[in-house]
């Protein structure tokens, strides 16, 4: 068991580009959960999904946001027209089902220029 | 909905002492779940130590052990015998089994006098 892991750890992009991070859960976690965290504020809730179906997601969830998890195992966040505001760290986690602890991962770093 | 507050934004202790660290949160819920994550300075979030609020008794891992009062919604963290390697973010979760995903407080940045 690995753990949670991401990809990439760190992104710059220039404004209105898009980008993509993927996550890969823990084996044996059928949930996967997306946050967001800014500097010095604790993590932000963006989404989560339960194997592959998409369960609930946050207002912060702009329409320029779109998250999949198709097979039920990796999941990838895209971030359409990037703006300064997604600057942040963009943290995965998952958990098994029948616990509420969630692992997460290091996080991929955002910069939008 | 669901709040957590930590009001230590930071806080100190020298090296072999204790620290204790407050969390207060608010929520209509009886079952769930409450959490303390240490985030070291560009290292990923790790879970120090989990209560469910079901459970009367106060939850210990090693030198970390929480005071959790259900009625006053309090959920504090004490650290015994401080390590230079505690030094890090902590930050308090709740989470039920209504609304899966964690609310977090805003963390208490936690120094570690040698």
């Amino acid at each position: 068991d690995t753990g949670v892991s991401q990809d990439p750890r760190h992104k710059i992009t220039k404004r209105g580009q898009n980008v993509t991070f993927r996550c890969d859960p823990i084996s044996e976690h059928n949930r996967l959960y997306w946050y967001r965290q800014t500097l010095g504020q604790g993590p932000e809730f963006l989404t989560y999904f339960q194997n592959e179906a998409q369960l609930e997601k946050s207002r912060l969830l702009s329409d320029r946001f779109s998250a999949e998890r198709p097979k039920g195992s990796f999941s990838t966040l895209e971030i359409q027209r990037t703006e300064q505001g997604d600057s942040a760290m963009y943290l995965c986690a998952s958990s098994f089902v029948e616990q509420e602890t969630q692992y997460f991962g290091p996080g991929t770093r955002l910069l939008v220029l | 909905a669901q709040t957590v507050t930590q009001s230590q934004p930071e806080m100190s202790v020298q090296e072999a002492e204790t620290v204790t660290l407050s969390c207060t949160y608010d929520t209509s819920e009886s079952d769930y779940y409450l959490f303390w994550y240490k985030q070291p300075p560009s290292r990923q979030m790790i879970l120090v130590i989990r209560q469910e609020a079901y459970k009367q008794q106060n939850a210990t891992e090693n030198r970390f052990s929480v005071n959790f009062q259900k009625a006053a919604k309090s959920f504090s963290l004490k650290i015994s015998d401080s390590q230079l390697g505690d030094a890090a973010m902590y930050f308090c979760a709740y989470g039920d089994t209504g609304r899966r995903a964690l609310t977090f407080g805003s963390g208490t940045r936690l120094q570690v006098q040698p």
